[in-house]
């Protein structure tokens, strides 16, 4: 059983330019989050994705946005990209259920 | 909103002790809570998932209890090693535009040797 990865591990941007993460889910697990966790901060929502249609989201302005794909990975997409977007980007896969979820190692972005 | 908090922020205690982590929700209407394990700079390792309809749920060294009326939950840790390093986080799973996780901003743990 192999578990949630995300790639790149680390990304370095320059603001304004747009980002695309990928992760790839759990096996058996077809819903996934996206969550930002800033320094020493815990994570937040951004949005879940499942049947690859957006099923909720956070408060987070529309130039983060996703795609899941039938295989049920997915994508994370920020635009415009400003310095505070600066955070570690983690996936998390879950069953439909949603009760119990799996983390990726997650992916550090940084915007100078 | 929920709102989740984490007491205390850090604790730096001898190996060998017994320590223990608080959490605390504001709504009671949750699916399950969940501590999670990071270690710096890297992802979340689960450590236990407590059911709304549960009380505990223990592993190895550690035991999680959840009060769901009182809005808490402990973390007990036995017999902590300086491996048991790291940010505990606590996560309640609510519905709000989504099942979602809303997560404490952690307890940073050093067990010094």
């Amino acid at each position: 059983e192999t578990g949630v990865t995300q790639s790149p591990t680390h990304l370095i941007k320059t603001r304004g330019q747009q980002v695309t993460l990928r992760c790839s889910s759990q096996s058996g697990h077809n819903t996934v989050s996206w969550y930002q966790q800033a320094l020493g901060q815990g994570p937040q929502f951004i949005f879940q994705y499942y049947r690859e249609e957006e099923n909720g989201r956070g408060n987070f302005p529309p130039r983060f946005s996703g795609l899941q794909f039938p295989n049920y990975s997915s994508e994370l997409n920020v635009n415009a990209l400003e310095l505070d977007d600066s955070a570690l980007y983690l996936c998390a896969s879950s069953s439909a259920g949603g009760y119990g979820y799996t983390f990726g190692s997650g992916t550090r972005l940084t915007v100078v | 909103k929920q709102e989740v908090t984490q007491i205390p922020a850090a604790l730096s205690v001898p190996e060998g002790e017994n320590l223990v982590l608080n959490c605390s929700f504001t709504d009671s209407a949750i699916y399950n809570l969940q501590w999670f394990r990071q270690d710096p700079g890297k992802g979340l390792t689960s450590l236990l998932l407590i059911q709304s309809s549960q009380r505990e749920q223990t592993s190895g060294r550690l035991n999680a209890s959840l009060d769901k009326s009182s809005g808490r939950s402990t973390l007990y840790i036995a017999a902590s090693q300086p491996g048991d390093s790291a940010t505990y986080l606590c996560a309640v799973l609510t519905s709000g535009s989504a099942r979602q996780l809303t997560f404490g901003s952690g307890t940073q743990l050093t067990v010094l040797p």
